[in-house]
């Protein structure tokens, strides 16, 4: 079945320093990947998506590439902010359902 | 507001206690999602609904878990005789399209039924 593993965390990063999240994923089909986000005390919310093999996906300075060959959809952003602090959810979806990763808490320090 | 409501936010339980947590959808939204999130883990699929028909329930834990869509627009989530292991964040999710015609829009979430069973 399908799946995504991501990159453990927490992770803990000063201000304007470069951000990577790994994401890797298992899947049968031609799936599309996204990036949702949890801010503190609010919902899951969608920062980015991607559709088919070598789509970039970016929003607010992140951005992922979907590859095909590694499976991978990473996280990245050059310079992170405080209040880029949150969880981040990599997840994928086909015409069966749509599945997250665990989950990488990101904490930015100023 | 025109986002996903969930309700109620905090429910807490004693072990054997039925519980309904409800969702009220974005208007017009398709597809609704129920998912369960345990602390410091992602959203487990629980159910899938295409309006009111419920087309995938394999995420549902034991059949002590029920949910219905019955007009296509509010759904519930049934939890019969709780457990401890059935505390957690339930999450209600929709979406304007259809898994058919090919999610690749966005999932939008409620912010989630917390329930603590003791």
């Amino acid at each position: 079945g399908n799946s995504v593993t991501q990159m453990e965390g927490p992770v803990t990063l000063s201000e304007e320093a470069f951000l990577t999240i790994n994401c890797t994923y298992t899947a049968t089909g031609y799936p599309s990947l996204f990036w949702y986000v949890q801010y503190p005390g609010e919902g899951l919310q969608l920062l980015l998506k991607a559709t088919k093999a070598d789509d970039k996906g970016s929003n607010k300075g992140f951005e992922a590439t979907y590859r095909k060959e590694t499976t991978s959809f990473h996280l990245e952003k050059g310079s992170v902010q405080v209040s880029d602090s949150a969880v981040y959810f990599c997840a994928l979806s086909d015409l069966m359902d749509m599945r997250f990763g665990a989950g990488t808490r990101l904490t930015v320090k100023p | 507001g025109a986002g996903v409501s969930q309700s109620p936010r905090y429910k807490v339980a004693k072990r054997g206690q039925d519980v309904a947590l409800r969702c009220d959808p974005i208007s017009g939204h398709v597809s609704l999602f129920w998912y369960q999130q345990a602390l410091g883990q992602g959203p487990e699929f629980l159910t899938y609904f295409q309006n009111e028909a419920q087309l995938d329930k394999s995420g549902l834990p034991s059949d002590r878990f029920f949910a219905e869509r019955p007009e296509g627009s509010v759904s519930t989530l049934k939890i019969q005789r709780t457990q401890q292991e059935d505390s957690a964040v339930y999450l209600c999710a929709s979406s304007l399209v259809s898994l058919s015609g090919g999610l690749v829009g966005e999932l939008f979430f409620g912010e989630g039924s917390r329930l603590t069973v003791l």
